[in-house]
């Protein structure tokens, strides 16, 4: 069983750009949760993709946005950073009906 | 929303001493509280969770226990180890489609 990968490891950006992140689930999963997690802080929630639908938001933007592939596989957009965009992102992934959820290594994106 | 608060924010502690850390939550429609561990630039690994309708669940060296009336519930590691140090979070949920972290303890074990 494969684990939860992510994609690419670190990325900068400038105020203003655009950035897609990726997320491949591990097998079996067909859910994946996207998670901010700025230096020293706890990871903060953005939203919940089930089987292609978002499934619950946290309070973003709605700058923030997902998607999420029959393969189960997701993206992460963000349209128009912010310096306050500079973050650890992880995504998370579980099966169906069960809670336990297993984190990817994460995205480390600097806005400049 | 949910607020969940985490203390202490770090916590030194001798090997071989036991170690407490608490949460509070404020939704009481919460129902899912898991504890993940992160060590310095890995991902957070879940290393315990329990459910509202547990009060107490027990793996080997850690224990995690819940009170719904009072809302809060406690991480509890005995005979600490220097491999233990880390940040740990814990975490809310309800119904799985939202989950809501602390700001994590650092937790430092003396040898």
């Amino acid at each position: 069983e494969t684990g939860v990968t992510q994609s690419p490891t670190h990325l900068i950006k400038t105020r203003g750009q655009q950035v897609t992140l990726r997320c491949s689930s591990q097998s079996g999963h067909n859910t994946v949760s996207w998670y901010q997690q700025a230096l020293g802080q706890g990871p903060q929630f953005i939203f919940q993709y089930y089987r292609e639908e978002e499934n619950g938001r946290g309070n973003f933007p709605p700058r923030f946005s997902g998607l999420q592939f029959p393969n189960y596989s997701s993206e992460l957009n963000v349209n128009a950073l912010e310096l306050d965009d500079s973050a650890l992102y992880l995504c998370a992934s579980s099966r169906d009906s069960e809670y336990t959820q297993y984190f990817g290594p994460g995205t480390r994106l600097t806005v400049l | 929303g949910e607020n969940v608060e985490q203390h202490p924010s770090t916590l030194s502690v001798q090997e071989g001493d036991s170690a407490v850390i608490k949460c509070t939550y404020s939704d009481s429609a919460s129902n899912y509280f898991p504890w993940y561990k992160q060590e310095l630039g890995k991902r957070p690994q879940l290393i315990i969770d329990i459910r509202s309708n547990v009060g107490e669940k027990k793996d080997q060296r850690i224990a995690v226990t819940l009170n719904k009336t009072a809302k809060h519930f406690s991480l509890h590691i005995t005979e600490t180890q220097p491999e233990d140090s880390a940040v740990y979070f814990c975490a809310a949920s309800s119904n799985f489609n939202k989950f809501y972290f602390g700001s994590g303890t650092k937790l430092n074990v003396k040898p």
